[in-house]
């Protein structure tokens, strides 16, 4: 059976803190991808992966940085986390091919206070 | 600007009968279409996908249709059931960009 483990199911932590979030994937797949899910705004994306040590940005990486060292493994970093990244962060996985499905983890609720 | 754009937060339908979930996007360059399907605590689960050049995917009771001039697409699902009560999110990707665009989700509840 497939598998995307996020570290975390609930994080709780303080303004200014720095937070790593941390994501495997156990199916071998090139892509890494992090979004992020808010009520009203659905899944927005962060940063994702295409190989090793590649990252491109997406659609709201301000605030975020992120790290893939190993293929299996994709981490964000909020490197000084503020209220307004209080979140559910959602970390998934593709094959390279073009309009391959995503396989997500189970999520990491982040708070911020 | 949103790209892709689902307009009903929520939907609720009887069970056995047809739940009809909608899906708006505004670039022209999106090829690939998908329907994922969240429960609570869980992470999105693919559901069906259909590429621009079709205008109709199936899968047992699941139905996708595109209408590419109106940028239009909707999921059927046929007959409901209460376990299909989750957050629906349509996406769009296109073929160079390797990433998808994802709508706001829509609540369906199937009520028994």
């Amino acid at each position: 059976d497939v598998k995307v483990t996020q570290s975390s199911r609930y994080l709780v932590k303080r303004t200014g803190e720095k937070v790593f979030l941390e994501c495997v994937q156990d199916m071998d797949h090139e892509n890494m991808f992090w979004y992020r899910q808010d009520p009203g705004l659905g899944l927005r994306l962060i940063y994702f992966s295409y190989d090793v040590k590649m990252k491109e940005k997406g659609d709201i990486p301000e605030g975020y940085s992120v790290s893939r060292e190993k293929k299996e493994r994709f981490s964000l970093i909020l490197e000084s986390a503020s209220t307004n990244q209080t979140s559910m962060y959602l970390c998934a996985s593709s094959f390279r091919q073009t309009n391959e499905k995503l396989f997500f983890g189970s999520g990491t609720q982040l708070s911020v206070l | 600007d949103q790209q892709v754009k689902q307009n009903s937060p929520s939907l609720s339908v009887q069970e056995g009968r047809i739940s009809i979930l909608n899906c708006d996007y505004t670039n022209s360059m999106f090829d690939y279409f998908l329907w994922y399907k969240k429960y609570p605590a869980e992470g999105p689960t693919f559901l069906i996908s259909i590429s621009s050049i079709k205008d109709k995917n199936e899968d047992g009771r699941f139905t996708v249709f595109l209408n590419k001039s109106a940028k239009h697409l909707s999921l059927h699902i046929v007959p409901s059931q209460p376990g299909d009560s989750a957050v629906y999110f349509c996406a769009a990707s296109t073929a160079n960009a390797g990433k998808s665009t994802f709508g706001d989700g829509t609540t369906l509840t199937v009520k028994p």
